[in-house]
């Protein structure tokens, strides 16, 4: 199995600061990365994915980049509404996994 | 607009089973596969496996092979997971999710289905 490690495990922000998390699988997976945002008691909703596109109506602030076995998502300039978890995904190969979340917090 | 409606909480003894529904609208519910995705709380996402609509054909991550049965009903457009021999550790929230492209990236998401694994 890929394993998919993130970085930092949380970090503290204040609105307008530029955010940096860090994704690396365990194994080459080409562009076959999501990032995700998640919000207490709601579901996943896929941010990026292939390693860069922006999901329709994501806002343009979320940017993804990388391939192979280093990735990142960086959110340009916090907003309120930012505040959430964020999980990377791999899509090269079954089973499919998950990275262990970076929890975006308020300073 | 697309929509995927899981079934409600559920409250289990350990070595029970458990079976979580998922009603798909808004597409063609046999075109995509509907994958299986689970939270437990406090922790992160655990990728269970997919199944195909439309063959009925199903993948299962290794870890629940042979305790997880991944059904369809096409004609209530309604996908099921079943997972028996439950235990504490399977207390979770259970998410239905599927992509309507060629990617394994999930942009449709159910609710979420709690089930609680308690003596």
């Amino acid at each position: 199995d890929i394993q998919m490690t993130q970085s930092p495990s949380s970090v503290s922000a204040s609105v307008g600061d530029r955010v940096t998390i860090t994704c690396r699988a365990s194994q080459g997976i080409s562009s076959w990365l999501g990032w995700y945002q998640q919000k207490p008691g709601k579901a996943p909703k896929l941010l990026i994915y292939a390693a860069s596109s922006l999901e329709s109506g994501v806002p343009s602030r979320f940017s993804g980049s990388g391939s192979g076995t280093d990735f990142t998502l960086t959110i340009s300039s916090l907003q309120p509404e930012d505040f959430a978890t964020y999980y990377c995904q791999q899509a090269n190969s079954f089973p499919l996994t998950f990275g262990g979340g970076t929890k975006v917090e308020i300073k | 607009q697309v929509q995927l409606v899981q079934s409600g909480s559920e409250v289990k003894k350990p070595g029970a089973s458990v079976k979580v529904s998922c009603k798909a609208s808004g597409y063609t519910f046999t075109s995509y596969d509907i994958n299986w995705v689970r939270q437990a709380t406090g922790q992160g996402l655990e990728w269970m496996g997919w199944m195909n609509p439309n063959s009925g054909n199903t993948g299962y991550a290794q870890k629940f092979q042979g305790r997880v049965t991944m059904t369809r009903n096409t004609s209530i457009r309604t996908a099921y997971m079943e997972l028996s021999s439950l235990r504490s550790e399977d207390t979770a929230v259970y998410h239905c999710a599927t992509t309507l492209g060629e990617l394994l990236f999930f942009d449709y998401w159910g609710q979420g289905t709690l089930v609680t694994v308690s003596s």
